[in-house]
């Protein structure tokens, strides 16, 4: 069981507008930023968004990310084949002391 | 441009000791926090341990902490785990990934391909 509750799964078809949620608690996205990382299969992870809604150089403006109180969310919009990949949010946790992760999305582009 | 590679992977025996090391280059890296960061098969994410630039501040997730120790050469650019009394749900791939801080407070901006340990017997 992660401490940060996110959807197993998501699908979208190419073109559309997707989105995955990732819940936790005040110790964590209460307090500290929000940062998503894409797994494409087969692969490291990767910094997507960090800081809840701040893209690293060479992240398409197609990906954006938001935060509200104990809930964060990444957004992806015009759909990609190459979008397909799983998707994980993380955040520093005051009271475990530690980084904690959610249990990833993956992202099925139909 | 930045790089990590891992290595010291591989299967050892419940009980045992593995050392994973971590080569990095294209950044100062002593200037830097590091992790090591774990996905068993077919599973999510899940953070091991963090050491500040300096080595003065560790900290482990509670599962591995008193086995685990993370250590750094800044001499040699290069990150250690040291792995003791491994038992089966260490089964993963590893990897080291850079903080984009010197505490390690911050997000990963980069990560290696990782290093698979197994523990079977």
């Amino acid at each position: 069981q992660s401490v940060l509750t996110q959807p197993p799964s998501a699908s979208g078809t190419p073109g559309q507008r997707v989105t995955i949620s990732c819940s936790g608690a005040t110790s964590n996205i209460g307090t500290n930023a929000v940062n998503w990382y894409q797994q494409l299969p087969g692969a490291a992870p990767k910094l997507l968004m960090y800081s809840h809604n701040q893209r690293p150089s060479g992240v398409p403006d197609r990906f954006s990310g938001s935060k509200s109180g104990t809930s964060a969310s990444l957004a992806i919009s015009g759909l990609q084949s190459e979008d397909e990949a799983d998707y994980y949010c993380a955040a520093w946790d005051d009271s475990l002391n530690g980084w904690v992760f959610g249990g990833g999305t993956k992202l099925t582009v139909l | 441009q930045v790089q990590l590679v891992e290595s010291g992977g591989g299967v050892v025996q419940p009980g045992k000791s593995l050392r994973l090391s971590c080569a990095a280059s294209g950044f100062r890296f002593n200037s830097f926090g590091m992790h090591w960061v774990r996905q068993a098969p077919g599973k999510g994410l899940e953070w091991v341990a963090l050491i500040s630039y300096d080595g003065r501040q560790e900290i482990y997730l509670d599962s591995v902490k008193g086995r685990f120790t993370i250590s750094r050469d800044n001499s040699k650019n290069t990150l250690h785990v040291q792995m003791n009394s491994l038992r089966p749900e260490d089964t993963a791939v590893y990897y080291c990934a850079k903080s984009y801080e010197s505490s390690g407070y911050s997000h990963f901006d980069y990560w290696g391909q990782g290093a698979l340990v197994t523990v079977s017997s």
